[in-house]
């Protein structure tokens, strides 16, 4: 157990829906990263959100937004959403203050758009 | 470009054999990361590699890292059932305005 928490495990939904994604990170950990993993793409670098700021962006779509909240938790909301979208989405968290860097990944959220 | 590669990308192995996977970068940084999936499930963290020459071993797999080189490699000995998943490597491009650049993955199978 990483310590990185996400809700729901599962969704499924329809085109044109909006769907949020919740992830709590590990306690103490400030940055939370949102990657999208999909069969054809890998893993994608989304969002990171660092004490409620946005820290970096990679390729996320306009379609989605996240936001990081003063209690460090984090929500991925995806709209109008297509197809393409269906894959697993992975929340992870970093250590404050240590050289390392590492990565905690949490056990993810499977979407599936119909 | 900003770009991770592994090879091989897919390696089926028997028990008892040893392989070597392969990452390169292909921007100057001095951490990389071994992470390992398997089908599903989350990722989870095997090696944290902070500078040249750093040499990390757990259990049958051992990584190492030569920045000069912008080379990392995850070395398999005697592998077991136990150790089929899929692998990735990550560098850290926070100096070119990225976060952690995953490889695409080396899916091991072992088999018996």
């Amino acid at each position: 157990d990483s310590g990185v928490t996400q809700t729901p495990k599962h969704l499924i939904t329809a085109t044109g829906q909006r769907v949020t994604l919740r992830c709590s990170p590990r306690s103490g950990d400030l940055s939370v990263y949102w990657y999208q993993q999909s069969l054809d793409q890998g893993l994608q670098f989304l969002i990171q959100y660092y004490n409620g700021e946005e820290r970096a962006k990679g390729n996320i779509l306009e379609r989605f937004s996240a936001q990081q909240f003063p209690d460090l938790h984090s929500e991925l909301n995806l709209s109008s959403l297509e197809l393409g979208d269906s894959a697993l989405y992975f929340c992870a968290s970093s250590a404050t203050g240590t050289r390392t860097g590492e990565l905690f990944f949490g056990e993810g959220s499977r979407l599936t758009v119909l | 470009e900003l770009k991770v590669e592994q090879n091989p990308l897919f390696l089926s192995m028997q028990e008892g054999k040893n392989y070597t996977i392969y990452c390169n970068y292909s921007t100057t940084s001095d951490r990389l990361y071994w992470y390992r999936q398997d089908p599903g499930k989350s990722l989870e963290s095997l090696f944290v590699l902070l500078s040249n020459g750093a040499v990390k071993q757990e259990g049958r797999l051992m990584a190492s890292l030569d920045t000069k080189a912008r080379l990392s490699t995850l070395h398999i000995t005697a592998a077991v059932h136990d150790l089929s998943a899929t692998y990735f490597c990550a560098v850290d491009m926070m100096n070119y305005g990225q976060n952690f650049v995953f490889g695409p993955g080396t899916r091991l199978s072992v088999l018996p």
